[in-house]
C-alpha cells in the first residue's frame, strides 16, 4: 500500500514561471491537505480538498495560487508567476476522513531563482 | 494568542535523560490531539495520538489537560535517534470556525552522547 506520493521531489523555477506540484493520496483517502514550510519555520496550512471540492482554502494566497483535486488523477497545487518568496517545501497529506490523523508525502522543494 | 504554541527549544539533553514538552492551544472547542515528529528536511510522521486519560507507547507518554488547554509529551531514556522536531497538532470540532488541523511550530530536541 503506497503512501502519499508527491512529485517532483525538487523543482527549480525562474521568477515569473509556473510551478505545478502533484500529490497522489494514499489508497482509500479522499481528503487532501497542502501545507507549506519555509526554512526554520513551522508547517502552515494552505488548503484542504475533497474529491472535486475545495473545503477550506483560508491559508492559501488569493492570487497566483490555486489547487484542485479532480475526480480522476492527483491533486495539483499550482503557483503562477512564481517569486523568490515562494521558495519552500510544500507538503501534501491525506486522510480517510475529515479531522483524522494525516499521512504526509515526502514533499516538493521548490526553489525560485 | 496563537492557536497552538510550543517552546521552540532546542532542548539539549544527554542520552538516557527524561525530557518533556508542552503545547498550549487556544481553541477550547478542539477535539483531537496528536504528536508528530519531523526529522530535518523530511516530512512529519505521526508519533502518537493524545487521549483524555493519557496514553503511553513505550518510552513515550502523552497527556491532555483540557481545563488548562495544553498537551504534553514525555520521553524517557532518550536515544540519539530521538533527535528531531516534535510537532503538536490540534484538530478543531467541525463547524467551530477554525481551519483544519493546526500544527505548532515544533520543539527541537537534540540528544547527545
Amino acid at each position: 500500500n503506497a503512501g502519499v506520493m508527491q512529485n517532483p521531489r525538487h523543482l527549480v523555477r525562474r521568477r515569473g514561471q509556473e510551478a505545478r506540484l502533484r500529490c497522489s493520496p494514499m489508497k482509500g483517502h479522499s481528503h487532501v491537505y497542502w501545507y507549506r514550510q519555509l526554512p526554520e519555520e513551522g508547517l502552515k496550512f494552505m488548503v484542504y480538498l475533497q474529491k472535486e471540492n475545495i473545503i477550506d482554502e483560508s491559508g492559501m494566497p488569493k492570487e497566483r495560487f490555486s489547487a484542485e483535486f479532480p475526480k480522476e488523477g492527483p491533486s495539483i497545487l499550482r503557483i503562477q508567476q512564481v517569486v523568490r518568496g515562494d521558495s519552500a517545501a510544500y507538503f501534501c497529506a491525506s486522510s480517510p476522513r475529515a479531522n483524522s490523523p494525516l499521512h504526509f508525502g515526502n514533499g516538493t522543494r521548490l526553489t525560485v531563482t | 494568542r496563537k492557536e497552538v504554541e510550543q517552546d521552540p527549544g532546542p532542548f539539549n539533553v544527554p542520552e538516557g535523560a527524561t525530557v518533556a514538552f508542552n503545547c498550549t492551544y487556544s481553541n477550547s472547542a478542539s477535539q483531537s490531539f496528536f504528536w508528530y515528529r519531523q526529522d530535518c528536511r523530511k516530512e512529519p510522521k505521526l508519533l502518537m495520538s493524545v487521549y483524555s486519560s493519557g496514553n503511553e507507547d513505550g518510552r513515550f507518554t502523552a497527556q491532555l489537560n483540557r481545563a488548562s488547554q495544553y498537551i504534553s509529551l514525555l520521553i524517557r531514556d532518550s536515544k540519539l535517534s530521538d533527535s528531531a522536531t516534535y510537532l503538536c497538532v490540534v484538530i478543531p470540532l467541525e463547524g467551530s470556525g477554525y481551519s483544519t488541523l493546526t500544527f505548532g511550530k515544533g520543539t527541537m530536541l537534540l540528544v547527545s552522547p
